[in-house]
């Protein structure tokens, strides 16, 4: 089992630069999650999603676009990247969306925008 | 809202016994996660709580009161490899979808 695959590990941007940080989960979980770290910030939730076909902002939605078109994919689309939204980011999905479902993450995607 | 406080960073002796605290305040508490977090890496799971009480697994142990709005991880017998990011973790109920919103974590060093 891969679990959870994020792509790509790193990636450097320009301001204004738009790209899609890609997540992949094969164990068929329902409910997948975007989130943030920054240092002193803790992991802030970006966008969710409890199946396909449905998507949910979380704490800090601004900037970014999401899209579950199918149980196992979930990318994030950066529009018009930002210096603000240098940061490493994290995929994680569980089985069901109650929230008492244990999150695996992904590897997380590293990326500065300069 | 919610807010979800631990310490920052905490040292320890290898071998020794440490407490790592996490008090909150959230509307519609509905669970506590505890996640380590080795540097550079994903988090990972440790322990989950939604009654009152003590969750023991092995070295690590994790306890809740719902009505002090308080959980502590508790760590014995500690390793080098214990050296790690403790992320407490609050399910946040209400609306269409519980939350999982994460404190800062307490960054934790184990010295020989």
């Amino acid at each position: 089992n891969a679990g959870v695959t994020q792509t790509p590990k790193f990636q450097v941007l320009k301001t204004g630069q738009s790209m899609t940080l890609q997540c992949a989960q094969d164990m068929n979980h329902e409910y997948m999650s975007w989130y943030r770290q920054d240092p002193g910030m803790g992991l802030r939730l970006i966008h969710y999603s409890v199946g396909a076909g449905i998507t949910d902002q979380g704490e800090v939605p601004n900037g970014y676009n999401v899209s579950r078109s199918t149980t196992e994919d979930f990318p994030l689309r950066l529009l018009s990247a930002a210096p603000s939204q240098t940061s490493v980011y994290f995929c994680a999905s569980s089985a069901q969306g109650d929230g008492a479902n244990v999150l695996t993450f992904g590897a997380g995607s590293r990326l500065t925008v300069l | 809202g919610q807010n979800i406080d631990q310490p920052t960073e905490m040292t320890a002796t290898e071998g020794a016994i440490v407490q790592i605290n996490c008090t909150y305040q959230t509307s519609g508490f509905n669970g506590l996660f505890w996640y380590q977090q080795h540097a550079g890496e994903a988090p990972t799971f440790l322990s989950y709580n939604v009654l009152d009480g003590l969750e023991e697994k092995g070295r690590f142990s994790s306890f809740l009161s719902r009505s002090k709005g308080y959980s502590y991880l508790l760590l014995k017998e500690l390793q080098m490899k214990d050296s790690a990011s403790y992320l407490c973790a609050v399910i946040r109920g209400g609306g269409a979808t519980n939350k999982l919103i994460f404190g800062t974590g307490t960054l934790l060093a184990v010295q020989p």
